[in-house]
């Protein structure tokens, strides 16, 4: 297995791009979820999905779409960058609600000038 | 809302030491789980520890053990016997398990842990 990879490892953005960062696993997990790590910080929560079809906003959601159309697949999406999404992004999954261990990828760190 | 404290920016500590690194969280709800996760520099997260809050015993893996005082809300990590591959940002992080935890983890700053030869 390869466990949950993302694409790209980095990118550097102009103001008002747009991106898609890419998340997969071949775990067979049904919750994914996406978080933000700034200096000095702990990960905050994006955006996350419990299943395919279905996904719900985390603790910052703004500026930031998602879809999950695949078990495998929940790519985040920038929709106009700004300096201020400047960070590492991490996608996690887990097998199903309440399992006690998220997988974490190996992160994307996003540069936006 | 949940919030978790780790009060110790940083630690130098000697090789082959036990160290305790403190957390300390917040929350009204009684169904909820902590965790540990060790950050190196390559940047990876990876999950060292677990602990329910109805878990009767303390959680142990391997050199690491939870130190969970639920009266005290706190969820100190224990490495035994140190080593200089432990020198990494450590982040507690708790998760409510009410609707399976669908709202993540909250995390708290890290402390970031230098061990010495």
């Amino acid at each position: 297995n390869a466990g949950v990879t993302q694409t790209p490892k980095f990118q550097v953005l102009k103001t008002g791009q747009s991106m898609t960062l890419q998340c997969a696993q071949d775990m067979n997990h049904e919750y994914m979820s996406w978080y933000r790590q700034d200096p000095g910080m702990g990960l905050r929560l994006i955006h996350y999905s419990v299943g395919a079809g279905i996904t719900d906003q985390g603790e910052v959601p703004n500026g930031y779409n998602v879809s999950r159309s695949t078990t495998e697949d929940f790519p985040l999406r920038l929709l106009s960058a700004a300096p201020s999404q400047t960070s590492v992004y991490f996608c996690a999954s887990s097998y199903q609600l309440g399992s006690y261990e998220q997988y974490f990828g190996p992160g994307t760190r996003l540069t936006v000038t | 809302a949940q919030k978790i404290t780790q009060t110790q920016p940083g630690m130098f500590v000697q090789e082959k030491e036990a160290v305790t690194l403190d957390c300390t969280y917040d929350t009204s709800d009684p169904s909820y789980g902590l965790f540990w996760y060790k950050q190196p520099s390559s940047g990876e997260m990876i999950f060292l520890i677990y602990q329910g809050s109805y878990d009767q015993q303390n959680a142990t893996e391997g050199r690491y053990s939870l130190n969970f005082q639920k009266a005290r809300k706190s969820a100190n990590l224990v490495i035994s016997a140190s080593q200089l591959g432990d020198s990494a940002m450590y982040f507690c992080a708790m998760r409510y398990l009410r609707g399976g935890g669908a709202d993540g983890l909250t995390f708290g700053k890290g402390t970031h842990l230098i061990i010495q030869p």
